[in-house]
């Protein structure tokens, strides 16, 4: 079965970092592509970045653009959003989503059950 | 540009069926997409992706209660003899060359 759990959320204040992770099972991780998507309180759904299986291409949504960055450790079967200069728009539940493929075609085929990050001060 | 737009709301009663629809913008027919069910206070549930000739492949464990169809640019999540536990919001979902997209969601009330 497989499991996606996020860690790393909480609060933090306007300016500062934060780095959430996202630990998988029951599947070949280093064979699928990750996401990472978020979801403002009473808000919908916003897709955040993406990252292929190699980690060879990595896309981020306009709004996070030069302020987050998406990593992956195929060997801890793990994947990293490093948030910087953090914003009051920032927050909002963290999840982390699978690819059906090593690309990110195909949408997302499993969820976490998120993280969530405050920021205010 | 890509986009994906849904209703805001709908409504269906117990038993009954009820068929929510997610557009893709113009020149973008010929996508993919995905649906999605969040019901309240839980994370998203992949339900299955849904290809522009109307085949599908849903996630495990989707009950056969769950369909897809297609018509032109227009994907359809057809939810058959409705259930408590169907009262939720609904996303539809695509993606593009380093660009991915919901739709605003759709939430659906059993009555």
């Amino acid at each position: 079965e497989v499991q996606l759990v996020e860690s790393g959320g909480g609060l933090e204040q306007p300016g500062r970092s934060l780095r959430l992770s996202c630990a998988a099972s029951g599947f070949t991780f280093d064979d699928y592509a990750m996401h990472w998507v978020r979801q403002a309180p009473g808000k919908g759904l916003e897709w955040v970045s993406s990252i292929t299986w190699n980690s060879g291409s990595i896309d981020y949504a306009d709004s996070v653009k030069g302020r987050f960055t998406i990593s992956r450790d195929n060997a801890k079967k793990s994947l990293y959003l490093q948030m910087k200069s953090l914003r009051a728009e920032d927050t909002a539940l963290y999840y982390c989503a699978k690819s059906p493929y090593y690309d990110s075609s195909g949408g997302f085929d499993s969820w976490g059950q998120g993280t969530l990050v405050t920021v205010s001060s | 540009q890509l986009v994906l737009t849904q209703s805001p709301s709908a409504s269906a009663s117990l038993g009954a069926s009820v068929k929510l629809t997610c557009t893709l913008s113009s020149g973008h027919s010929s996508y993919a997409i995905a649906w999605h069910q969040q019901q309240p206070e839980k994370g998203p549930r992949y339900l299955m992706t849904l290809n522009s000739d109307g085949s599908h492949s849903k996630g495990d464990g989707i009950p056969d209660r769950f369909s897809g169809s297609s018509s032109g640019a227009e994907r359809y999540l057809t939810i058959s003899s409705l259930q408590s536990e169907d009262e939720a919001d609904y996303y539809c979902q695509t993606w593009g060359t380093g660009i991915v997209l919901f739709g605003g969601g759709t939430k659906l009330t059993v009555l």
